[in-house]
């Protein structure tokens, strides 16, 4: 069972600076993986699959990258909107069976 | 507009059997597979259940194998999930969720619905 675990587990930023979220995986995993946004009382938001591709209608400071066992989410510079839970998720080749990360809280410092 | 939304939680009791229903509308649902994926209060999220278009293949978390069951009724445009033998750790917010494909298979879920809640609980 991959288990994919997020770091930090609360990252303190300003709006207009950068934020570096990880997820590491226990083992080397296929790309068949993504990220997600989601704000108190709502529902999550696809960012970005296939660990690099932007969802549709995700802002360009949102950018994925990585491969193997170590993927990052990167916001270039914060705006207000961007303070909010992350998760990171993964799918295995079969049977397909998705895993989430416990998540990252983006806070405003 | 392509809109998920989710009813049927409440309360119930430990042992007891619930049925969660989701309604699409604004995208052809037959032409998707769809998700269940659960959030205890305060906690991650968990996917629960997976299944085909015409309902073909199902595929669940350990956890809940031999307790829910996942269907859809592609003429109505609806999604269930029937939970059985309910217990205290399946108390969560359950979202239902449309299946995204990319690389051949479905990675990730782009629309999901608002949720509804299910507490087990005496």
């Amino acid at each position: 069972e991959i288990v994919l675990t997020q770091s930090p587990a609360t990252l303190s930023l300003s709006p207009g600076e950068r934020a570096t979220l990880s997820c590491r995986a226990s083992q080397s995993v296929s790309n068949y993986f993504a990220w997600y946004q989601q704000k108190p009382g709502q529902a999550p938001r696809l960012l970005i699959y296939d660990a690099s591709n932007r969802a549709t209608g995700i802002p360009a400071r949102f950018s994925g990258s990585g491969s193997g066992t170590d993927f990052t989410l990167t916001i270039s510079s914060l705006e207000p909107e961007d303070f909010a839970l992350y998760y990171c998720q993964h799918r295995s080749n079969w049977p397909p069976v998705y895993t989430f990360g416990q998540g990252t809280k983006l806070e405003i410092k | 507009e392509v809109q998920l939304v989710e009813s049927g939680g409440g309360l119930v009791q430990p042992g007891g059997s619930l049925r969660l229903s989701c309604a699409a509308s604004g995208f052809t649902f037959s032409s998707y597979w769809m998700s269940w994926v659960r959030q205890a209060p305060g906690k991650g999220l968990e996917w629960v259940a997976n299944i085909k278009q015409d309902g073909s293949e199902k595929y669940y978390v350990d956890s809940v194998k031999g307790r829910f069951t996942i269907s859809r009724d592609n003429a109505v445009n609806s999604l269930y999930l029937q939970m059985n033998t309910l217990r205290a750790e399946d108390t969560a917010v359950y979202y239902c969720a449309r299946g995204f494909m990319f690389r051949g298979a479905i990675g990730a879920f782009d629309i999901w619905g608002q949720g509804t809640m299910v507490t087990v609980s005496s």
